[in-house]
This record gives C-alpha cells, sequence and structure tokens, in this order.
C-alpha cells in the first residue's frame, strides 16, 4: 500500500540557519505529494504541494520538488525564523483517491 | 471565512459515556474525513465521506460511528468512551482533485 516515511525529529535549529526534511514514499501510479505544517494548538495547514515528476512546490519561502527517480519530497528553506517553529507533515495522495496518506510529523524548533 | 468549524474545543469525558464530535464545512466539498493525533504515531484516519450519504472506514475504526446527512456535516460518535480514545481530532474536507485538504482547528478528548 501506499506510505510515506520522513525523518524523526526533532530538529533544533538556530535563526537564519538552512532546513531540510527529508520525505520519501511508496505508491503505486504517480500520487501528489504535498507537505502540511501544524502551528502550536492548532490544525494543519497546506504549505505545499506538487502534482506531477518535477514539479516544485513553493510557499513562504519553503521549497519542495518532485523527484520520481527517488521518490521523495524534500522540505527545504533557505533561512529559517522562529516562527517556522511547528510540527512538518509530508503526505501523498493517490491518483484514484483523494484520501490523504501522511507521515509521522517532524517537530521543527527554531531558537533565536 | 469559508473553512471547517468543530465542536467542541476540548472535552473531558466520563469512561462509559457516548460523546458527538461536530464537524461543519461551508465550502461545499463532497469528501470529509475524521482523524486521530496522537503522539509518535501522527495522523490516523478513522472514518471518511465521499458523499453525502456514504461512508467508509479508515485505519481506526472501532469505537467510532459517523453519519453524512447532508454536504455540510460529518459528526463523529463516541457510543462508549474508552480512555484509549483520549486523543486530539481533526476533521477535513477535500474538493477539488489533487488539491489536498482543509483542516478544522481540533477537538482535544480526554476520557478518565
Amino acid at each position: 500500500g501506499n506510505s510515506v516515511t520522513q525523518m524523526e525529529g526533532p530538529v533544533t535549529l538556530s535563526e537564519e540557519a538552512f532546513l531540510t526534511i527529508n520525505c520519501t514514499y511508496t505508491a503505486t501510479g504517480y500520487p501528489s505529494l504535498f507537505w502540511y505544517v501544524q502551528y502550536p494548538g492548532e490544525g494543519l495547514q497546506l504549505l505545499l504541494k506538487a502534482t506531477k515528476a518535477d514539479d516544485k512546490g513553493s510557499n513562504k519561502g519553503f521549497e519542495a520538488t518532485y523527484r520520481k527517480e527517488t521518490t521523495s519530497f524534500h522540505l527545504e528553506k533557505g533561512s529559517v525564523q522562529v516562527s517556522d517553529s511547528a510540527v512538518y507533515f509530508c503526505a501523498l495522495s493517490d491518483r484514484g483517491s483523494e484520501k490523504l496518506v501522511f507521515g509521522k510529523g517532524t517537530k521543527l524548533t527554531v531558537n533565536p | 471565512i469559508a473553512g471547517i468549524t468543530q465542536a467542541p474545543t476540548s472535552q473531558i469525558l466520563a469512561a462509559g459515556r457516548r460523546m458527538t464530535l461536530r464537524c461543519t464545512q461551508d465550502m461545499r466539498h463532497n469528501a470529509m474525513y475524521w482523524y486521530r493525533q496522537d503522539l509518535g504515531l501522527g495522523l490516523r484516519l478513522i472514518h471518511y465521506s465521499n458523499t453525502a450519504g456514504t461512508t467508509g472506514k479508515g485505519e481506526v475504526p472501532d469505537g467510532y460511528s459517523v453519519s453524512r446527512a447532508n454536504t455540510d456535516d460529518f459528526p463523529l460518535t463516541l457510543a462508549s468512551a474508552v480512555p484509549s480514545q483520549t486523543s486530539v481530532y481533526f476533521c477535513a474536507s477535500s474538493g477539488l482533485r489533487g488539491e489536498g485538504y482543509t483542516f478544522g482547528s481540533g477537538t482535544r478528548l480526554t476520557v478518565v
């Protein structure tokens, strides 16, 4: 079945550091890929998405590229801020279904 | 503001009691979902509905039931609560294929 594996946290960085959160997936066909962010005490919000190979999703300085050859969708940001502290979830949806399969989440803490 | 409303925000419930978590959306999305979020386990799908009048079981459906009488509402019922159902519950909806989910703010349920 479909699955998503993302790097275990927690991840702690200093402000302005470079961020990478790894995400790999297993799926049949060509899934759509997503990153969601959950700020403390809130629900999940869509951060960015990509629907086909080599697509790059971007939002709020975050980027992720759909790499079919490595089945990956790593999240990156060049310079993190304290306000980026949150839990980040990688997810996929199969073409034949709208149901999302989520990774277990990676908690990011950015210190001033 | 269009979105998903969940109620209550939090609840402490005695074991054995019945409880309904409410979820309403105003985006006319066809599909709706209930997830529970537990530390270390990520998000797990409880039940879903692809359209009004239909429901399906997710990964962890035991002890929960849902109904979808109309497009907007998707209540989740715990018939007889047990402590293992202590969790944060999120309702979500999806509209166009490949667009991902919109999440509610969650209900924090503690069963004692």
